[in-house]
């Protein structure tokens, strides 16, 4: 399964509303994760099962979709949330991730 | 808290052998499935290899099937990978990681990564 991710640059200002989205070349059902990465760090994860929030992710934080689309949005960008988020899915091998996509500070 | 952490990176040659271990502590290590991620700096996320908690259901991605294998010791708490017939496109920051249960749902806990080099 492909996952591909747009766009893949994104620049925007701290209070923005951001969407960032995710397909897949089939379905995935609701088998979604978002992760966020800052650089020389490890992944974080924020979204599982296309919604549900990780403990102690920011409710700024939201996901949604199904089969093969999924936004990832975040309701008001803060200064912290300036990284690279990727999508990944599991609903069969091999769990692709996408390409990522890098919100940057406009 | 848990703690996930990476060993055996390293410089290696084109089509030699080199294996990662990974030690965990801080849960309940039997209940959870277990990932491989690399990632080339500067470049995105690749997914390795995973497994579950009982070892039932495992998987590689397509880069690397049939030259590494994934295997846990839930009495060491340890997971590994053994990669095997090395090339240049292997070299990455390889990331251990929990995931959230004991079937693969979303990577939850990352070490800080071990760095391996194919070169000759």
């Amino acid at each position: 399964i492909q996952m591909t991710q747009s766009p893949s640059t994104l620049s925007a200002s701290v209070g923005d509303r951001v969407t960032i989205t995710c397909r897949a070349s089939q379905s995935v059902n609701d088998w979604l994760a978002w992760y966020q990465q800052k650089p020389g760090k490890a992944p974080r994860l924020l979204i599982y099962r296309t919604s549900g929030l990780e403990r102690g992710v920011p409710s700024r934080f939201s996901g949604s979709g199904s089969g093969t689309e999924f936004t990832l949005t975040i309701g008001s960008l803060q200064p912290d949330d300036f990284a690279t988020y990727y999508c990944q899915q599991f609903d069969s091998y091999p769990w692709t991730f996408g390409q990522g996509t890098k919100v940057e500070i406009k | 808290e848990v703690q996930v952490v990476e060993s055996g990176g390293g410089l290696v040659q084109p089509g030699r052998s080199l294996r990662l271990s990974c030690a965990t502590s801080g849960f309940v290590f039997d209940d959870y499935a277990l990932h491989w991620v690399r990632q080339v700096p500067g470049k995105g996320l690749e997914w390795v290899s995973s497994i579950s908690w009982n070892s039932g259901s495992i998987g590689y991605g397509d880069s690397v099937k049939g030259r590494f294998s994934i295997s846990r010791d839930n009495a060491k708490r340890s997971v590994y990978l053994q990669m095997n017939s090395l090339r240049i496109e292997d070299t990455a920051i390889y990331y251990c990681a929990r995931d959230r249960a004991g079937w693969p749902r979303g990577i939850q806990h990352w070490g800080q990564g071990t760095l391996v080099i194919v070169s000759s």
